[in-house]
């Protein structure tokens, strides 16, 4: 799991503000990648995924980026909201054709959203 | 569906005393995992199954862990004797298999003294 990490292990923001969150991988085979959040007490909540072969996807108020040619993955969180408040964690993939699902899950980051 | 489902939520055991945590995966869901979550560590994958077979328990750290899925609905992780160190919050999780989202339950808190 330590191949997967994280820039930054806090991140505090303004509410409306936008919030990035960085994600550092060194398997250069990992085809898929997930953003999960977890809040206190809770287990780890999908937010949204990406393959390989795109550098970009959206969902609500989510971005993610990926750079495979320095293996990293951004998730950005447009107009952040207290509820956004948690911690966000990146996960990638074995690669290789991998069809187990096996994760490999990066530290995570505590994000911080002041009213 | 209820999602993945765990329990108990908390657990606190004396050392040495055997400990079990259940886990029901997400109906058609073909792998399921187990991860334990500390300050220090972090998320770590324990052992993951694919249509019931134990695929990888590299990361289960000793012999007195060991786990079971003896049917698509059901898996046990099991710690005999416990020990302090094993104090985390243990999660458990299932995918339809290949690449696809994780859905984690809510965690055992596991508390050994």
């Amino acid at each position: 799991g330590e191949s997967v990490g994280l820039h930054l292990p806090t991140l505090s923001v303004q509410e409306g503000d936008n919030s990035i969150i960085n994600c550092a991988y060194s398997n250069s085979a990992s085809d898929y990648f997930i953003w999960y959040k977890q809040e206190s007490g809770k287990g780890p909540q999908f937010i949204i995924d990406i393959r390989s072969n795109m550098d970009k996807r959206q969902g609500q108020r989510v971005t993610v980026l990926l750079n495979k040619t320095v293996k990293h993955l951004s998730l950005q969180i447009a107009a952040t909201q207290p509820g956004d408040s948690a911690v966000y964690f990146c996960a990638e993939n074995e690669g290789r054709g991998s069809t187990l699902g096996r994760l490999y899950f990066g530290r995570g980051t505590q994000l911080t959203v002041w009213p | 569906d209820a999602g993945v489902i765990q329990s108990p939520r908390h657990e606190v055991t004396e050392m040495g005393q055997e400990v079990t945590l259940r886990c029901k995966p997400i109906s058609g869901h073909n792998s399921l995992f187990w991860y334990r979550q500390t300050m220090m560590r972090g998320l770590e994958l324990l052992i993951y199954f694919n249509n019931n077979v134990p695929i990888d328990d590299s990361g289960m750290p000793e012999d007195r862990f060991s786990a079971k899925m003896p049917n698509a609905s059901f898996s046990t992780l099991k710690i005999q004797p416990s020990e302090p160190r094993d104090s985390a919050v243990y999660f458990c999780a299932s995918t339809l298999g290949g690449n696809t989202e994780a859905f984690f339950g809510q965690g055992t808190r596991l508390t050994v003294v």
